[in-house]
């Protein structure tokens, strides 16, 4: 079956850091690829996102190549802040005719100021 | 509000009790989805609804849980004879039609719904 695996569940690097979270996912299709962010208290929202092999998203400083070579979607940046604190979860849409998402388990990312 | 409305926001109940979640999603969007987010857990897919089509139903965990989307629209869960392990936070989510351009894949979801079972 079609999955996500995150395999940090949490990160604590400092502010000023560079950052990689990594996500590799698994399915038989071609699937659409996806970060989404999670405040405290808020449901989950779209960060990047990349449609095709070789796309890359990029939002806000963070960007994530979509390889299908290696199956992976590893979220980066170069230089995180404060701010940045909150719970990322990669996710795949496993074709163009489904809207159903799935997801991996999650990292938090922790920024110390 | 334009968003995804989710209530209640909190609910404690005991076990063995039924309970009903309840989701508006955003007006015009035909596809809706539940997800449960346990504590440390990541989404846990439960069941997606597109337009007039049959549900996908895939993710509930057991039969005590299910689901209806009336007109279209507001969706309600339901989970019956409640346990602990139930105790989750329940999201719920729009997005347009799969397939219509200029669609991204982009789901929008609400605050969910925070359920303990005593």
């Amino acid at each position: 079956g079609d999955s996500v695996v995150q395999t940090e569940g949490q990160v604590l690097p400092s502010e000023g850091d560079s950052l990689i979270v990594n996500c590799s996912y698994e399915t038989t299709q071609y699937p659409s690829l996806f970060w989404y962010v999670q405040y405290p208290g808020e449901g989950p929202q779209l960060h990047l996102k990349a449609m095709k092999a070789n796309d890359k998203g990029r939002n806000k400083g963070f960007e994530a190549m979509y390889r299908k070579e290696t199956t992976s979607f590893h979220l980066e940046k170069d230089s995180v802040q404060e701010s940045d604190s909150a719970v990322y979860f990669c996710a795949l849409r496993p074709s163009s005719n489904t809207g159903k998402l799935i997801f991996g388990q999650g990292t938090t990312l922790q920024v110390k100021p | 509000g334009a968003g995804v409305s989710q209530s209640p926001s909190n609910k404690v109940t005991e076990k063995g009790k039924d309970v009903e979640l309840r989701c508006d999603p955003i007006s015009g969007h035909t596809a809706l989805y539940w997800y449960r987010q346990s504590l440390g857990q990541g989404l846990e897919f439960l069941i997606y609804f597109q337009g007039n089509s049959a549900p996908d139903k895939s993710g509930l965990p057991s039969d005590r849980f299910s689901a209806e989307r009336t007109g279209g629209s507001v969706s309600t869960l339901t989970i019956q004879r409640t346990q602990q392990e139930d105790s989750a936070v329940y999201l719920c989510a729009s997005s347009e039609r799969p397939g219509n351009l200029p669609n991204t894949g982009e789901l929008f979801f609400g605050e969910g719904s925070r359920l303990t079972v005593l």
